[in-house]
């Protein structure tokens, strides 16, 4: 399965700014999706990133608040911007498992974000 | 569009028995897969099981079995012989084999696992 390294693990916000969380994939990777997860919630995603072209965004999420960066096929940024504290979620990256019987989707260890 | 139903927000279960987490979908996509995860406190991510929906056995992966009942749209967990770190959320997702071919995640469940 992909490795995946995202950073922050966590951070602590004023509202108004913005934060970039990145993540590293060990191998190429056709798709990128990034994940929000509010406290005590389910998963819901936000968007799914191609190498090339722009994000594709979920309904509710749009690319001002959430600009998504897709330079290469191991790479990828989410920013959220201009902060409130209804931003404080876990935001994860996750890409599709590759590798023979391996049909899970790897995940990175999630950035969790408080806005103050 | 891909819909995940977990109906019961909270499972307890005594160490050693087994339990059952249930999951129902509706898709109109004849191609789809339907996983389960994990996530412990820690807030990592953690695949347990998957299955296809042309499959004709019930996915099984050590402990974890999936009961998968296509025609009633449902893909229960099971859990045999529980542990207390088996303590944690349970999300159900599936994937329709279209498209971006994303996951969309039920509201899952908090499994207690008590001695």
């Amino acid at each position: 399965s992909a490795v995946i390294s995202q950073k922050p693990s966590r951070d602590i916000c004023q509202r108004g700014t913005s934060l970039t969380i990145q993540c590293q994939v060990d191998s190429q990777v056709t798709m990128m999706f990034w994940y929000r997860q509010q406290p005590g919630q389910s998963l819901t995603l936000i968007a799914t990133a191609n190498q090339g072209s722009e994000a594709t965004y979920e309904s509710g999420f749009v690319i001002d608040k959430f600009p998504i960066s897709r330079p290469n096929l191991t790479f990828s940024t989410l920013t959220v911007s201009n902060m409130s504290p209804e931003d404080s979620s876990i935001y994860l990256c996750s890409v599709e498992s590759t590798g023979t019987g391996d049909y899970g989707y790897t995940f990175g260890s999630g950035t969790r974000l408080t806005v103050v | 569009a891909q819909k995940i139903t977990q109906t019961q927000p909270g499972m307890f279960v005594q160490e050693k028995e087994a339990v059952t987490l249930d999951c129902t979908y509706d898709t109109s996509d004849p191609s789809y897969g339907l996983f389960w995860y994990k996530q412990p406190s820690s807030g990592e991510m953690i695949f347990l099981i998957y299955q296809g929906s042309y499959d004709q056995q019930n996915a099984t992966e050590g402990r974890y079995s999936l009961n998968f009942q296509k025609a009633r749209k449902s893909a229960n967990l099971v859990i045999s012989a529980s542990q207390l770190g088996d303590s944690a959320m349970y999300f159900c997702a599936m994937r329709e084999n279209t498209g971006f071919q994303k996951l969309v995640f039920g509201t899952g469940t908090r499994l207690l696992v008590s001695p």
